[in-house]
């Protein structure tokens, strides 16, 4: 069975650019959620998707924001870039609506910003 | 105060030692406890969860919750190298709806 897939792995951007990440979830699994690491900061919550929904939003600017097709996949966009973004972006999906927390990663696509 | 404090450490342990990796909460909805796994260049990975208080075992790892302390452990049995990742807590519950809040991670190193 597949797992997550995130594309692209690497990117460079420049201060003010935009970037679109791609997630495709485990075959079945219709929620989807994105998180940003940063040495800094560690793991934190962008937003989750279940049924092209957005249930849940992280403290993120809205220059940060995703979308869930019918399919499940999900796609997060970043616009004005600034330097600070530079970062690890996860995709996880899972399975289940509620909240036991298994969520199944992807490799994570790494973004950095010059 | 962060919801979920994790001491990054980096923790340096011989193979074979006992490791004790912990973690504090203090939102008292948290009910699961989960620990993930992170390798290096990779996304993390359930390495176990527990509900509510008590301990669970899965081979040589053991998680143990004590919510009259908000206190999460993670014991590992006979550290191996290929054991070294950085290890993550991270408390769920309620109607959080895919977000988890991650402890910081601590890495954890077994040499040979």
């Amino acid at each position: 069975k597949a797992g997550v897939t995130q594309t692209p792995r690497y990117l460079i951007k420049t201060r003010g650019q935009q970037v679109t990440l791609s997630c495709s979830p485990i075959s079945g699994h219709r929620s989807v959620s994105w998180y940003q690491q940063t040495p800094g900061q560690g793991l934190q919550f962008l937003f989750e998707y279940f049924s092209e929904t957005q249930r849940n939003k992280g403290n993120f600017p809205g220059r940060f924001s995703g979308r869930q097709f019918s399919n499940s996949r999900s796609e997060m966009n970043v616009s004005t870039l600034e330097l600070g973004d530079s970062a690890l972006y996860l995709c996880a999906s899972s399975i289940l609506a509620g909240d036991t927390g298994e969520l199944f990663f992807g490799e994570g696509s790494r973004l950095t910003v010059l | 105060q962060k919801e979920v404090e994790q001491d990054p450490g980096p923790l340096s342990v011989p193979e074979g030692a006992i490791v004790s990796l912990n973690c504090t909460y203090s939102n008292s909805a948290f009910q699961y406890f989960m620990w993930y796994r992170q390798y290096s260049r990779k996304g993390p990975e359930l390495l176990m969860y527990t509900y509510s208080s008590g301990n669970k075992e899965d081979g040589r790892f053991t998680a143990q919750v004590d919510k009259s302390s908000k206190y999460i452990s993670l014991f590992i049995r006979d550290s191996q190298p290929s054991d070294s990742a950085t290890y993550l807590c991270a408390p769920a519950g309620g109607t959080s709806y895919g977000k988890l809040t991650f402890g910081q991670g601590t890495i954890l190193t077994v040499h040979p």
